[in-house]
């Protein structure tokens, strides 16, 4: 059965600094996506960023990249520049095709993030 | 991106009488919706995934009579808390997926006192 693990469940950066939140998971199959979520104190689930598994190729979206380790199964992401909108729970997911033709979603245990001014 | 509303984002309901929760993807038909209970500061548990025009398929420990899951359109899915009872108070998410993406709605947070 696939697995996430997030390690950190809380961290804090200084406003403009960097910080890296750690994601690795667990399974046997070789199509799959990964996908960092957002959950601010609203609630709504927001999506940060996602990295294919057959793409080599680091994602990125402006202030957010990931480090994503196929054979390690490792899956960071990184927030430069961070800013106090940044503060909120952070998800890290793996998604995969399901026989029935649609897709499963299994979530991390979450990493609450604080952006200190 | 893709929306998906739901509604009511808030409910308080007596202890013994069900509650209805909806489901809708505003853009996009979705043949397949999902169902996430969320305890406070934990992650998303997925209760249950709603198949158009067919029965849904829970997770196993969730009770399939008590959490009623109708996939009646490709736009809508609800799910009916039967019985409330003060352990049902949580707060519950639906999401439907676009092109392998999940688009999450607001969530609902019951209370059941």
């Amino acid at each position: 059965a696939q697995t996430v693990t997030q390690s950190q469940p809380e961290m804090s950066v200084q406003e403009a600094e960097t910080v890296t939140l750690s994601c690795t998971y667990d399974t046997s199959e070789n199509n799959y996506y990964l996908f960092w979520y957002k959950q601010p104190p609203s609630r709504q689930m927001i999506l940060v960023i996602r990295q294919e598994a057959y793409k080599q190729q680091n994602a990125t979206e402006n202030r957010f990249s990931v480090n994503f380790q196929k054979a390690a199964k490792s899956f960071s992401l990184k927030i430069s520049d961070s800013q106090l909108g940044d503060t909120a729970m952070y998800f890290c997911a793996f998604m995969k095709p399901t026989t029935s033709g649609t897709y499963k979603y299994i979530f991390g245990t979450g990493t609450r993030l604080k952006v200190l001014a | 991106g893709a929306v998906v509303s739901q509604h009511p984002s808030r409910v308080i309901c007596k202890s013994g009488t069900s509650v209805k929760i909806e489901c809708r993807s505003l853009d996009f038909q979705a043949t397949t919706m999902f169902w996430y209970r969320q305890f406070p500061k934990q992650s998303l548990m997925l209760m249950a995934t709603s198949n158009e025009g067919s029965k849904a398929t829970y997770e196993q420990g969730v009770e399939k009579d008590k959490f009623l899951i109708n996939h009646a359109s490709l736009t809508l899915s609800t799910l009916t808390v039967t019985s409330a009872h003060p352990e049902d108070s949580s707060f519950y998410i639906c999401s439907a997926t676009k092109i392998s993406e999940a688009f999450f709605g607001q969530g609902t947070r019951l209370t059941v006192v």
